[in-house]
């Protein structure tokens, strides 16, 4: 099983900081099968990244992706009110077939 | 905008099975990958099962031997039985799609909790 672990755990900034989220993979993962989601309460994630580095449609550009092998970020810059959530990475492979990271909450 | 809505009872006793139905819209279940995803509250996410459009299946290792999926193209949705439940199985059951490639989920349903307790 491929482990994603999400570092930190909390993030704690202010509306027009910037984030950077990691997310460090048990083994390498190829960059088109890691995915970036952001889950608000009460609702089902959203798909913010795919292929590591490519937004989904409707995505701010505010939002980017990078990383390959084993070590991915995600950068959320001039943060907004409404972009704080719960992000979670997500891996395509192995056994189990999808795994996800734990999470990383973004607070005001 | 594909939208997916999940049906079923909120609570379900142990060792029943929970069954659970999720409805496509805007999209036909004969194309692409449809999924299940689950989250203990307040905790994180983890992937369950798909079905293929061909009636194909994948399963989670930790599940197989309790969990089906299946797909039925007349109405639209895919369904999800989960065998031998126990508190464990608690959680917000999600359903998802993923596209051409099924690498990653593009559209998912809002959730619905389930809750096993005799």
């Amino acid at each position: 099983e491929i482990v994603l672990t999400q570092s930190p755990g909390t993030l704690s900034l202010s509306p027009g900081e910037t984030a950077t989220l990691s997310c460090r993979a048990s083994q390498s993962v190829g960059s088109a099968f890691l995915a970036w989601y952001q889950q608000k309460p009460g609702q089902g994630p959203r798909l913010l990244i795919s292929g590591a580095s490519r937004r989904a449609t409707g995505v701010p550009d505010r939002f980017s992706g990078s990383g390959s092998g084993t070590d991915f970020t995600l950068t959320i810059n001039r943060l907004e009110p409404e972009d704080f959530a719960v992000y979670y990475c997500q891996q395509y492979g192995g056994s189990p077939r999808y795994t996800f990271g734990q999470g990383t909450r973004l607070e005001i | 905008q594909v939208q997916l809505q999940e049906s079923g009872p909120g609570l379900v006793k142990p060792s029943e099975t929970l069954s659970l139905t999720c409805a496509v819209s805007d999209d036909s279940v004969n194309s692409y990958y449809w999924t299940w995803i689950r989250q203990p509250p307040g905790k994180g996410l983890e992937y369950l099962g798909y079905v293929y459009y061909s009636g194909s299946t994948n399963y989670s290792p930790s599940l197989e031997g309790r969990l089906s999926i299946s797909i039925d193209t007349s109405k639209n949705q895919f369904s999800l039985n989960l065998t031998s439940v126990t508190a464990a199985d608690t959680a917000i059951y999600f359903c998802a799609r993923s596209g051409t490639f099924p690498y990653y989920f593009d559209f998912w349903s809002q959730g619905t909790l389930v809750t096993v307790s005799s």
